[in-house]
């Protein structure tokens, strides 16, 4: 079992529409990072927590530390927001991460 | 700014070559990494650094050498490219702090033909 889950795999969404991907782990973390990544490959860091929730512009995430879940959501979502998202932990002592499998959002105008 | 850079961002490689994937960050960060990407698997972790001159296997080492000669560059090093490590290789570095956040680079892709 992966130590990192998301959820879906795979979203396509119309322009507009609020858009959620989940994030469930099963180790101890110090942080959950949530990152994101267009074609072409660069990664980008979008939140990084610990507890509770955090919002920068349209995106919103939330972490429940007690269930071990976190939620990314996007309001209003444009086609510019297609990308992977991938969920990744930090516990490790050196602050290596392990990594979600990513969710690949299709924004359709 | 914060940066990571990487060497190039696409290569081609003969199988059996020795292939050098470069790695430089400006924040004097303690930590680096290499990670490659595969589609289904995600990113795994190759090898990471927390300091100069030091090293320590990530979760797929087999394949791979890396140098940590200075604190901002880091290199991962194919002794002998093989066809299964045509990937996208992501480099990242952070803090020597638990919990903070990482930086990447734009990451390079590789094909081994």
């Amino acid at each position: 079992k992966n130590e990192v889950e998301q959820s879906p795999q795979n979203l396509t969404a119309q322009e507009g529409e609020f858009i959620t991907i989940n994030c469930s782990y099963s180790v101890g973390i110090s942080a959950l990072h949530w990152l994101q990544q267009h074609p072409g490959g660069g990664i980008v860091s979008l939140f990084m927590l610990s507890s509770g929730k955090k919002k920068h512009g349209r995106l919103i995430a939330t972490i429940n530390i007690q269930e071990k879940h976190s939620s990314l959501h996007i309001t209003a979502s444009h086609p510019r927001d297609s990308a992977v998202y991938i969920c990744a932990v930090s516990g490790g002592s050196q602050g290596n991460l392990i990594f979600g499998k990513g969710t690949k959002l299709s924004v359709k105008p | 700014d914060v940066k990571v850079t990487q060497s190039s961002r696409y290569l081609v490689k003969r199988t059996g070559e020795k292939v050098f994937l470069e790695c430089v960050q400006d924040m004097d960060h303690e930590n680096m990494f290499w990670y490659r990407q595969d589609p289904g698997l995600g990113l795994r972790l190759i090898y990471f650094s927390y300091d100069v001159k030091m090293k320590e296997k990530g979760d797929i080492p087999e394949g791979y050498s890396v140098s940590r000669e200075k604190k901002e560059r880091f290199s991962l090093i194919l002794e002998s490219a093989s066809t299964n490590q045509t990937s996208m290789y992501l480099c990242a570095s952070s803090p020597h702090r638990v919990g903070t956040e990482a930086f990447f680079g734009q990451g390079t892709r590789l094909t081994v033909v």
